[in-house]
């Protein structure tokens, strides 16, 4: 199946600072990328969708302005958490679909994000 | 929107057993049903899937079923191993405004094989 790669694995921040987590799509092109988080022993939360080129739209309740979607290739999307607050740590996962993927929708390995 | 319920939340079977996981879903426009296995601290893998076209679908020790009337789809895994130690989580697929499919997934079934 197509390769979806996130990086970092695993990131510490302190409170006050912003990450950014990236999603590539090795062997094709996403043209659509999702953003998910999940908290232990709970299934997955859509944040965010986003198409290349243009704006991400968020799920209710989603800050758009704390978590900074951008989509600007047909490889690459970037989550950024903003001013990073200790009950943002969670697993952030991403997901990706599009030309070359059969439209099926694969997942990256997941960003454990820890903020103290 | 869409609301896929799961069942069981959890689910121990022995070495060489059968497992079944069950999924109900709420949208009749819903037209796509991944199966996902998620081991601990990774991202969720897709392991089968199945279009609203088709009522079945067979790979290796792992088959879907669909019941597009009844509105329910479930996973069957055969002949299980330990290493089938997992939590899997359907998902049933609605466009959203912005035509980008959008997965809703169930709440997951922590599947536990005993050796």
């Amino acid at each position: 199946g197509a390769v979806v790669s996130q990086h970092p694995s695993w990131v510490i921040c302190k409170s006050g600072t912003s990450v950014k987590i990236e999603c590539r799509s090795l062997d094709f092109q996403a043209t659509t990328m999702f953003w998910y988080r999940q908290f232990p022993k709970q299934s997955l939360m859509l944040m965010a969708t986003s198409n290349e080129g243009s704006k991400a739209t968020y799920e209710q309740g989603v800050e758009k302005d704390k978590f900074l979607i951008n989509h600007a290739s047909l490889t690459l999307s970037t989550l950024t958490v903003t001013s990073a607050h200790p009950e943002d740590s969670s697993f952030y996962i991403c997901s990706a679909r599009g030309r070359g993927s059969g439209n099926t929708i694969y997942f990256g390995e997941g960003s454990w994000l820890t903020v103290v | 929107g869409e609301n896929v319920e799961q069942h069981p939340s959890t689910l121990s079977v022995q070495e060489g057993d059968s497992a079944v996981i069950k999924c109900t879903y709420s949208d009749s426009a819903s037209n796509y049903f991944p199966w996902y296995k998620q081991e601990l601290g990774k991202g969720p893998q897709l392991i089968i899937d199945i279009r609203s076209n088709v009522g079945e679908k067979k790979d290796q020790r792992i088959a879907v079923t669909l019941n597009k009337t009844a509105k329910h789809f479930s996973l069957h895994i055969t002949e299980t191993q330990p290493e089938d130690s997992a939590v899997y989580f359907c998902a049933a697929s609605s466009h959203s405004s912005g035509s980008a499919r959008q997965l809703t997934f169930g709440s997951g079934t922590q599947l536990t094989v005993l050796p």
